[in-house]
C-alpha cells in the first residue's frame, strides 16, 4: 500500500461530460503528481502541484484543470470529455518537490468516456 | 526535449532466466535515473534509482549501472520468479520538476 488514495477506482460517462479525480497524497507528502497513462501514449504527465502551488505543467489539454487543497488533496477536473480521454488516470506524491524525491503513486482511476 | 526510449515488449521468460530489459535516454545536464514496477492493477512502485554517472542501483535483486557514455540505465536480474511479471518502466529525472517515462516492457515469467 502506497498510502495514496484515488477515488472512483472506475468512472464511466458519455461523450462531453464533466468529471472530477480524487487524489489524497500520502501523510506527510505535500507534492502531488497527476499522470495520464493510455495504451499508445503511455504515461504522460500532466501536472505537479506543491503545497498548493502549482509546480510544473506537462501534456495537459485545456479541458482539463486541477487544483490542490489545503489539506493537500487534489482533484483532477476533466470537461468536454472526449472518447480520447479514455485512460487511467494516476497520482502521485512526494515528500518534496524535485525529481529525486521517489514517487509513490496510487492505484489510478479508470476512465471510460462512451 | 529530455526523452526515454525502452525496449519494446512484452518479454516472456522462464522461471531462473537472465533478465535485461534496456533503456537509453536523451537530456541535458545530469539527470538522475529510475526503474519503477508496476504489477497488475496497482500503481508504480519505485524499483531502484541512480543519481549520477557509473552509480548501481539494486533492489530485490534487480540493478541498473548508469552509464553515462553509453547513455543507458539497462534493468538486469540474475534469476527472476514468477512474482516479477509485471511492466517496468524506466524513467528520467532532468532539470525540470517532472520525471519522463518510458512507455514501459511487460515482463511475463512463466513457471
Amino acid at each position: 500500500d502506497s498510502g495514496v488514495t484515488q477515488t472512483p477506482k472506475h468512472l464511466i460517462t458519455a461523450t462531453g461530460q464533466r468529471v472530477t479525480l480524487r487524489c489524497s497524497p500520502r501523510s506527510g507528502d505535500l507534492s502531488v503528481y497527476w499522470y495520464q497513462q493510455s495504451l499508445d501514449q503511455g504515461l504522460q504527465f500532466l501536472i505537479q502541484y506543491y503545497n498548493g502551488e502549482e509546480r510544473a505543467k506537462g501534456n495537459i489539454l485545456e479541458r482539463f484543470s486541477a487544483q490542490q487543497f489545503p489539506d493537500l488533496h487534489s482533484e483532477l477536473n476533466l470537461s468536454s470529455l472526449e472518447l480520447g480521454d479514455s485512460a487511467l488516470y494516476f497520482c502521485a506524491s512526494s515528500v518534496g518537490s524535485g525529481v529525486n524525491s521517489p514517487l509513490h503513486f496510487g492505484n489510478g482511476t479508470r476512465l471510460t468516456v462512451t | 526535449g529530455d526523452s526515454v526510449t525502452q525496449m519494446e515488449g512484452p518479454v516472456t521468460l522462464s522461471e531462473e532466466a537472465f533478465l535485461t530489459i534496456n533503456c537509453t535516454y536523451t537530456a541535458t545536464g545530469y539527470p538522475s535515473l529510475f526503474w519503477y514496477v508496476q504489477y497488475p492493477g496497482e500503481g508504480l512502485q519505485l524499483l531502484l534509482k541512480a543519481t549520477k554517472a557509473d552509480d548501481k542501483g539494486s533492489n530485490k535483486g534487480f540493478e541498473a549501472t548508469y552509464r553515462k557514455e553509453t547513455t543507458s540505465f539497462h534493468l538486469e536480474k540474475g534469476s527472476v520468479q514468477v512474482s516479477d511479471s509485471a511492466v517496468y518502466f524506466c524513467a528520467l529525472g532532468g532539470g525540470s520538476e517532472k520525471l519522463v517515462f518510458g512507455k514501459g516492457t511487460k515482463l511475463t515469467v512463466n513457471p
